[in-house]
């Protein structure tokens, strides 16, 4: 069975500055994908990025990049020039693909961006 | 455009009572999914189905139960509640990939709050 583990459950940073958040899995899959969620105070949760195992280059989204390490099962999120409206817990999830696609979360890391 | 649908958005249920929480979506998702999620702890999966008439047990199934009567809904019965099952719930959707590698987006309710007393 596949597990992930953030090892931050709170952060803090200044606005404007640059936050990494952690996040390890661990599988005997090849092939699997890798997300990032976020859960703003209205439960909402929305997709921040997916980064495809089969890839080596690291996702992009704006503001938002991965940096993946296959090899140590490593799946950072770094938000760059963060915002107010970044504050949130943020849920690292993995999903083998196929079958239902069925998505094992990690317990969350909460972000706070300071003003 | 709707999206996942979830009601009720709060509930206070007392010990031993049933209830069920109605998820509906309109985006013609043939997967669904059903999520509990507990303080501190991350989603973790309840049931989910792949089509109308098909369900499956996910990590933690015990004291709930699922149907699949059509593509749209899902609901989530709670027969006999418990402490235990005080929690928020989220009903997700998506669409089967193309191909044995691809994966799709799964779409997220907003949260059903359940306290059990």
């Amino acid at each position: 069975a596949q597990t992930v583990t953030q090892s931050q459950p709170e952060m803090s940073v200044q606005e404007a500055e640059t936050v990494t958040l952690s996040c390890t899995y661990d599988t005997s899959e090849n092939n699997y994908y890798l997300f990032w969620y976020k859960q703003p105070p209205s439960r909402q949760m929305i997709l921040v990025i997916r980064q495809e195992a089969y890839k080596q280059q690291n996702a992009t989204e704006n503001r938002f990049s991965v940096n993946f390490q296959k090899a140590a099962k490593s799946f950072s999120l770094k938000i760059s020039d963060s915002q107010l409206g970044d504050t949130a817990m943020y849920f690292c999830a993995f999903m083998k693909p196929g079958g239902a696609q069925k998505l094992v979360f990690g317990q969350g890391t909460r972000l706070t961006i300071n003003p | 455009n709707a999206g996942v649908t979830q009601t009720p958005k709060f509930r206070i249920l007392k010990i031993g009572q049933s209830m069920t929480l109605q998820c509906t979506q309109d985006m013609n998702h043939n997967y669904m999914y059903w999520y509990r999620q507990d303080p501190g702890m991350g989603l973790k999966l309840i049931y989910y189905s792949v089509g109308a008439g098909i369900t499956d047990k996910g990590e933690v199934p015990n004291g709930y139960n699922v149907s699949r009567s059509t593509t749209e809904d899902f609901p989530l019965r709670l027969e006999l509640a418990a402490p235990s099952q005080t929690s928020v719930y989220f009903c997700a959707s998506s669409y089967s990939p193309q191909g044995q590698f691809g994966a799709t987006e799964a779409f997220f309710g907003q949260g059903t709050r359940l306290t059990v007393v």
